[in-house]
C-alpha cells in the first residue's frame, strides 16, 4: 500500500494561472480531506469528500475547487493563483469521519509558491 | 482567529525533561486529536479523546481531555531527542475539522 500519495511535490506559479494538486489513496477510504498549512499555523480545512460525487466546503474554500469522481482521487484545482495561496497542501484520508475516533491518513504534502 | 489556540508556541528543553502542551477552546468538542507532524511530512495521529475527563497514555505522553471537551493536554515525561517535532491538536466540532497552531518542541540532548 502505497497509502495517500500527492503530485507534484513542489510549484511555482504566476499569478492568475492555475493547476490542479492531485492526490491518490489506495485504502478504500471514503473519506477524503484537502488541507492548507501556512507557516508557523496549523491546518485549515478547504474541502472533503465523503465519497465518490460528494464535496462539501471546509473552513477555507475559496479560490479552490475539487472534484471526486473515483473513490481514489481527489484533486484539488486553483483557479487563478494569488500570493495569498503560497502554502503547504496536505490530502489526507480516512475510513469514516475522522471526528468518529478514525485515524486520518496524510499525505506527504505539496509546497506551493504564487508570485 | 484559531478555533483551537495551543500553548506554548515554542518550547526548546534538555533531554530528561518533563512538559507540558495545552489546546484550549471555547467551543465544545466531539472528540479531540493530537498529531505529531515531522519537517516535510504530514501530520500523523498520536491519539484520540472523545469522553470528557479521558487520559490516555502512550508510553512517556499522557493526553487528558477536559471535563467539558473543550480544552486537553499533552505532557511529555523524561523527553528525549526522537520527541523533536510539531504537535498537534485537532477537534471535531459544528461537522468540520479544526486544527491548532500548533506547539513546536526542540529536545536538546
Amino acid at each position: 500500500n502505497a497509502g495517500v500519495t500527492q503530485t507534484p511535490k513542489f510549484r511555482i506559479l504566476k499569478i492568475g494561472q492555475s493547476m490542479t494538486l492531485q492526490c491518490t489513496q489506495d485504502m478504500n477510504h471514503n473519506y477524503m480531506y484537502w488541507y492548507r498549512q501556512d507557516p508557523g499555523m496549523g491546518l485549515k480545512l478547504i474541502y472533503y469528500s465523503v465519497g465518490a460525487g460528494i464535496t462539501d466546503k471546509g473552513e477555507v474554500p475559496n479560490g479552490y475547487n475539487v472534484s471526486r469522481s473515483t473513490t481514489e482521487d481527489f484533486p484539488l484545482r486553483l483557479e487563478l493563483a494569488a500570493p495569498s495561496q503560497t502554502s503547504v497542501y496536505f490530502c489526507a484520508s480516512s475510513h469514516i469521519w475522522t471526528g468518529g475516533q478514525e485515524t486520518q491518513y496524510f499525505g506527504p504534502g505539496t509546497r506551493l509558491l504564487v508570485l | 482567529t484559531q478555533l483551537l489556540e495551543q500553548s506554548p508556541q515554542f518550547l526548546s528543553i534538555q533531554e530528561g525533561e518533563n512538559l507540558t502542551v495545552y489546546c484550549n477552546s471555547s467551543s465544545v468538542f466531539s472528540s479531540l486529536q493530537w498529531y505529531r507532524q515531522e519537517p516535510g511530512e504530514g501530520p500523523v495521529l498520536l491519539v484520540t479523546v472523545v469522553t470528557g475527563g479521558e487520559v490516555k497514555k502512550l508510553k512517556r505522553l499522557t493526553f487528558q481531555f477536559g471535563d467539558a471537551r473543550k480544552d486537553s493536554s499533552l505532557h511529555i515525561t523524561a523527553a528525549q531527542p526522537g520527541d523533536t517535532g510539531l504537535y498537534l491538536c485537532a477537534g471535531d466540532a459544528f461537522n468540520k475539522f479544526y486544527f491548532g497552531s500548533g506547539t513546536k518542541l526542540n529536545v536538546k540532548p
